[in-house]
């Protein structure tokens, strides 16, 4: 069984600028979560995609937008980057029918100057 | 606004012992629990989940569920040095996120 995967590992960015990260499912699993975990935070939610849709959205401005492909992969695009944007970018997939029961990926580290 | 509070920490315990980690949320629609470990510079790892009231185990991890209080706890016992990690507590109410706490950092020392 495959993990979740994501990619890269670690961005740097300048702000103003906008970046694309990517996540792939587990294998067997059809929905995408993203979330973002500053620095001694809990994870916050941005964003679920199942069948290509936006399926929720937790409190994050629409300069935070994403994809779902139909292999379920996902890319999560943030645009006019924020120093505040730095943060550990997670991805987690699970089925639909338990999309509450969430396995995350390994994370994408972004660092924003 | 859904809250999900923990205590910070840190919490030390010794080698063998067992560590307690305590949780409460606000929304008492909340209908799905869970703990994950979070290892410094990794991603969060699901450790137990828990839907009921009562307890849950699983190896030397048990999980407490009390809907009337609004608390959820994970017991760790024979506790290891390879189990200091911040735990995070996460609540879903039946919709699409999970709202985590801050988490709580455990240190176990040999």
């Amino acid at each position: 069984e495959t993990g979740v995967t994501q990619s890269p590992t670690h961005l740097i960015k300048t702000r103003g600028q906008q970046v694309t990260l990517r996540c792939s499912s587990q294998s067997g699993h059809n929905t995408v979560s993203w979330y973002q975990q500053a620095l001694g935070q809990g994870p916050q939610f941005i964003f679920q995609y199942y069948r290509e849709e936006e399926n929720g959205r937790g409190n994050f401005p629409p300069r935070f937008s994403g994809l779902q492909f139909p292999n379920y992969s996902s890319e999560l695009n943030v645009n006019a980057l924020e120093l505040d944007d730095s943060a550990l970018y997670l991805c987690a997939s699970s089925t639909q029918d338990r999309s509450y029961e969430q396995y995350f990926g390994p994370g994408t580290r972004l660092t924003v100057t | 606004q859904k809250e999900v509070e923990q205590n910070s920490g840190p919490l030390s315990v010794p080698e063998g012992a067992i560590a307690s980690l305590n949780c409460t949320y606000s929304d008492r629609g909340s209908q799905s629990f869970f703990w994950y470990r979070q290892y410094s510079g990794k991603s969060p790892e699901l450790i137990m989940s828990i839907y009921s009231n009562g307890d849950k185990e699983d190896g030397r991890f048990t999980a407490q569920l009390n809907k009337a209080s609004q608390y959820v706890s994970l017991l760790i016992r024979d506790s290891q040095p390879s189990d200091s990690a911040t735990y995070l507590c996460a609540v879903n109410q039946a919709g699409t996120a999970l709202i985590f706490g801050k988490g709580t950092t455990l240190s176990v020392s040999s």
